[in-house]
């Protein structure tokens, strides 16, 4: 079985850079699956921030490409999120999720960590 | 980008009944789409991927179809646990969701 776990702040202030953790365990972050992030605004549908693979190979939603960084620990089988300039609207449920596909940002995503609610607010 | 539409955005059903929810998106997406199952504070689950393909574990009562740009999920014989929100996602460039679609009971 596949655990992933988002860790970092709840709370976070206008114009601050968020930094998420995650954890996963049951599978290795070497192996040719892609890894990915996604939000949920409240009351809201479901957003694809953008994938990594174990290469290092990244591809982001355009929309925040210009703020996001995906990156990966492969000694510490885990990967991040750092986004820049946060404001109101970045406040969601961020979940990391193990994706397959052919290349990166063409993935389904078959195993989901929990979701970490992070609010922005001054 | 593409842009998913999904429809009803919400469906009100009984349990025993069969209902189908529709997935259209912007452009062709070479069947590369997915659903999922999510409810309330818990993290989506795959039920199908490449249009039509059930995922390991998910009751045979889901089925996907479609082509091109147009996508259908139907759940036959609606069990309690099937009462959630619904969403499509392609992921054939730059993945996209649907807004979802909320079944609940009638």
């Amino acid at each position: 079985q596949v655990y992933l776990r988002e860790s970092g702040p709840r709370l976070m202030k206008p114009s601050g850079t968020l930094a998420l953790t995650c954890a996963v365990s049951g599978d290795s972050i070497r192996s040719t699956n892609y890894w990915g992030w996604l939000r949920q605004s409240p009351g809201k549908g479901l957003e694809w921030l953008g994938e990594i693979l174990q290469s290092g190979t990244t591809d982001y939603n355009p929309s925040l490409k210009s703020r996001l960084t995906i990156s990966l620990d492969k000694s510490k089988n885990e990967f991040y999120l750092t986004l820049t300039s946060v404001t109101t609207a970045d406040t969601a449920v961020y979940f990391c999720a193990r994706g397959w596909g052919s290349w990166v940002g063409t993935s389904y995503f078959d195993y989901w960590g929990q979701g970490l609610m992070v609010t922005v607010s001054s | 980008d593409i842009q998913m539409t999904q429809s009803p955005s919400t469906l009100s059903a009984s349990v025993g009944d069969t209902v189908v929810i529709t997935c259209r998106a912007s452009q062709t997406i070479n069947n590369l789409l997915a659903w999922y199952q999510q409810k309330p504070g818990s993290a989506p689950k795959l039920l199908i991927y490449k249009a039509s393909t059930l995922q390991s574990g998910v009751p045979s009562r889901f089925s996907g179809s479609g082509s091109g740009t147009e996508f259908t999920l139907t759940i036959s014989s609606l069990q309690p646990e099937d009462f959630a929100t619904y969403h499509c996602q392609q992921y054939s460039y730059d993945s996209s969701f649907g807004q979802g679609t909320k079944l609940d009971i009638k």
